[in-house]
C-alpha cells in the first residue's frame, strides 16, 4: 500500500542533544510538509519542500532544519532541543497541481525531551 | 492569531444521533476546506473536503456545509458511530498556499 512512514514513531532525547526524525512515502508525491503539534493544538507547519524547493515558515525557529535528500525521503533535524519543543512531528505529503490537493499524513513521531 | 477555529474542544453523542462539528474562519481568501479526522496514535487523515464554489458536499454518512457569508462549515455525520470518535480537524487553504488548521474537536460516540 502506498503510505508515508515516520520512523521512530517515539522519540527521547535529552536537552541539547541533537535529535533527526524521518519521514518516507512509497505516494511520489512531489511535496512534502513537517507540521509540529501541541497537545489540544492545530499542527503548526514548520516548513515544507516543493519537489528540492525548501520553504521555511517564517515562525519556524532555526533550531529546526531540514533535508530531502531525494522523493521519497525527508528529514527532521533540531538541533538543540529544549523542552518546548516536546511534541508530535507529523509528516505529510501531496501532488501539487492545478487545484486544491489534500495531504496524506505520517503517523507522528511523538518526541519526548528530557 | 487563529485563522481557523473550533470553538468545542470536546462533543458527546449518543450512537445513532447526529454529530454536527463545527468550524469558523477569519480569512475571506480561504477558498477551500476539508476535515481530517485522527485516531489516538495515527496521523490525520482525509474525510471530506469542500470548495467555496459550493455550499454542500456529501459523502455517504458525512456531510459537509459552508456557509461564505457567516465563514463558518460544519461537518454532519449521521448516523453517528462508536467508530467515529476521534478528533477532528477542520483545515482551510487558499489556493497555492498552505494549510492552516484548526484545533480540533474530540469527538466521543457513546453506545
Amino acid at each position: 500500500d502506498a503510505m508515508v512512514i515516520q520512523n521512530p514513531r517515539y522519540q527521547v532525547t535529552q536537552f541539547g542533544k541533537p535529535v533527526t526524525l524521518s519521514c518516507s512515502q512509497t505516494l511520489n508525491h512531489n511535496v512534502m510538509y513537517w507540521y509540529q503539534q501541541k497537545s489540544s493544538q492545530a499542527p503548526k507547519l514548520l516548513f515544507h519542500y516543493y519537489d528540492k524547493d525548501f520553504n521555511n515558515e517564517a515562525d519556524t525557529p532555526d533550531n529546526f532544519q531540514s533535508r530531502r535528500p531525494n522523493t521519497s525521503f525527508c528529514f527532521l533535524d533540531i538541533r538543540s532541543p529544549g523542552l518546548g519543543d516536546a511534541a508530535m512531528y507529523l509528516c505529510a505529503t501531496s501532488t501539487a497541481g492545478t487545484g486544491a490537493n489534500e495531504q496524506f499524513f505520517g503517523p507522528g513521531t511523538r518526541l519526548t525531551v528530557l | 492569531d487563529q485563522q481557523v477555529k473550533q470553538n468545542s474542544p470536546s462533543l458527546s453523542v449518543q450512537e445513532g444521533r447526529i454529530s454536527i462539528l463545527n468550524c469558523d474562519y477569519t480569512n475571506s481568501m480561504f477558498d477551500y476546506f476539508l476535515w481530517y479526522k485522527k485516531y489516538p496514535a495515527e496521523g490525520p487523515t482525509f474525510l471530506i473536503s469542500i470548495s467555496s464554489i459550493k455550499d454542500k458536499n456529501e459523502d455517504g454518512r458525512f456531510t459537509v456545509f459552508l456557509n461564505k457569508s457567516a465563514k463558518h462549515l460544519s461537518l454532519h455525520i449521521v448516523p453517528s458511530q462508536p467508530g467515529d470518535s476521534a478528533v477532528y480537524f477542520c483545515a482551510a487553504l487558499t489556493y497555492g498556499q498552505n494549510f492552516v488548521f484548526g484545533p480540533g474537536t474530540r469527538l466521543s460516540v457513546l453506545p
